[in-house]
């Protein structure tokens, strides 16, 4: 089984500020991964996927980028919309997520 | 628009069954890839399971395997969850999910979940 682990577990900011979000895979995933975020009581939303493919309608605030086995969501300026759990999702082989990474206000 | 919308969640006492369903609209049901994956209270996203467009391919995480059976329905447009042998731990929200097309297996649109709890 493919493990993701994301860091890190919580990241406390502010409006603003370029915030950036990794995620590493226990093997070479090659780019089959993909990032989404949450808000409370609410589905995931799709985000990026092929590791940096901006999903149509999401703000070009957010990118991806990396390959093989280590990944990084950045979100370049915060805006307060923004604040939520991301998780990456690798579909390499099978799916797997990360744990989450819960942005919050410093 | 594309919608999916669960249902069938409730709540079970251990060692029960239940049947979810998800009803999918705004795209051709029978052309995708459909995923279920939940999600404990106050937890992360835990992938469940996996079914061809055609329903003839099922794959299951280690953790349900034996317990959950996915199928679908093509004609009606809707995906089902079988759920036996239910435990305290299988109480979650309860997604199902589409796999984008275009060759890439990523999750595009997710329902709006159901909640399933087991608890005597």
């Amino acid at each position: 089984d493919i493990q993701m682990t994301q860091s890190p577990s919580t990241l406390s900011a502010s409006v603003g500020d370029r915030v950036t979000i990794t995620c590493r895979a226990s093997q070479s995933i090659s780019s089959w991964l993909a990032w989404y975020q949450q808000k409370p009581g609410k589905a995931p939303k799709l985000l990026i996927y092929q590791a940096s493919t901006l999903e149509s309608g999401v703000p070009s605030r957010f990118s991806g980028s990396g390959s093989g086995t280590e990944f990084t969501l950045t979100i370049s300026s915060l805006q307060p919309d923004d604040f939520a759990t991301y998780y990456c999702q690798q579909y390499n082989n099978l799916w797997t997520f990360g744990q989450g990474t819960k942005v919050e206000i410093k | 628009e594309v919608l999916l919308v669960e249902s069938g969640g409730g709540l079970v006492q251990p060692g029960g069954s239940l049947r979810l369903s998800c009803a999918a609209s705004g795209f051709t049901f029978s052309g995708y890839e459909m995923n279920w994956v939940r999600q404990a209270p106050g937890r992360g996203l835990e992938w469940l399971s996996y079914i061809s467009s055609s329903g003839d391919i099922s794959y299951y995480a280690d953790s349900v395997k034996g317990r959950l059976t996915v199928s679908r329905d093509n004609a009606k447009n809707s995906l089902y969850l079988q759920m036996n042998s239910l435990r305290a731990e299988d109480t979650a929200v309860y997604y199902c999910a589409r796999v984008g097309g275009s060759g890439s297996q990523h999750v595009d649109y997710w329902g709006q979940g159901t909640l399933v709890t087991v608890s005597s």
